[in-house]
């Protein structure tokens, strides 16, 4: 199946510095790239959806300012953390929409862990 | 999309058929039902999906009713590594930029 893979996986950061997200598509180009947080012992909360060679679209209540994210490319998107608090803290999780002709679907990575002291 | 209601936990043994159910009642007819699984600090995991007939795969069988308002995911022989949240979603098909949208899921716990 298709393959999404996240960097990193884990990642520590201090209050008040800025962390980067990459999120890759492996073997397949994706037009749509979806952000996703989840809390512990809660649901994924989509953040934002994000279309190459365009703005992202986020959702209501996340701030566009400090969550920055770029889709430079058909197979990477990438989701900053700007000016980190601990309650930013949280699981993030990308998803691709893409696939071959007979499995097009919304495939996931595995997730990076962002601890914010 | 559709909103779906789920169990909020159900158990099952080991070696034993995991029937996990998902009422969607308001479905719309071009809308499919689709499975999802989250293991523990892992990434969700496609199951398998349908629109009106039922579906199996290597994974599992997908029972949707007649009017499609409910759905039955079959796990056939749940093993402890089946553990994890299972999410029932209904979306149009994929490829309109529409992200899928998770409630709450129901938690299987798989116990020997």
């Amino acid at each position: 199946g298709a393959v999404v893979s996240q960097h990193p996986s884990r990642v520590i950061c201090k209050s008040g510095t800025s962390v980067k997200i990459e999120c890759r598509s492996l073997d397949f180009q994706a037009t749509t790239m979806f952000w996703y947080r989840q809390f512990p012992k809660k649901s994924l909360m989509l953040m934002a959806t994000s279309n190459e060679g365009s703005k992202a679209t986020y959702e209501q209540g996340v701030e566009k300012d400090k969550f920055l994210i770029n889709h430079a490319s058909l197979t990477l998107s990438t989701l900053t953390v700007t000016s980190a608090h601990p309650e930013d803290s949280s699981f993030y999780i990308c998803s691709a929409e893409g696939g071959r002709e007979d499995s097009y679907e919304q495939y996931f990575g595995p997730g990076t862990r962002l601890t914010v002291t | 999309d559709a909103k779906t209601t789920q169990p909020t936990s159900m158990d099952c043994a080991e070696g034993r058929a995991a029937n996990l159910p998902c009422n969607h009642s308001t479905i719309s007819g071009n809308e499919y039902v689709y499975w999802y699984r989250q293991i523990h600090s892992q990434g969700p995991q496609y199951i398998i999906h349908g629109l009106k007939n039922n579906e199996t795969n290597e994974m599992a069988s997908l029972i949707i009713t007649e009017d499609r308002k409910s759905s039955t995911l079959i796990l056939p022989h749940a093993t402890l590594r089946d553990t994890a949240v299972y999410y029932c979603i209904v979306r149009i098909p994929p490829g309109a930029g529409t992200a899928l949208i998770f409630g709450k899921g129901t938690t299987l716990s798989v116990s020997s």
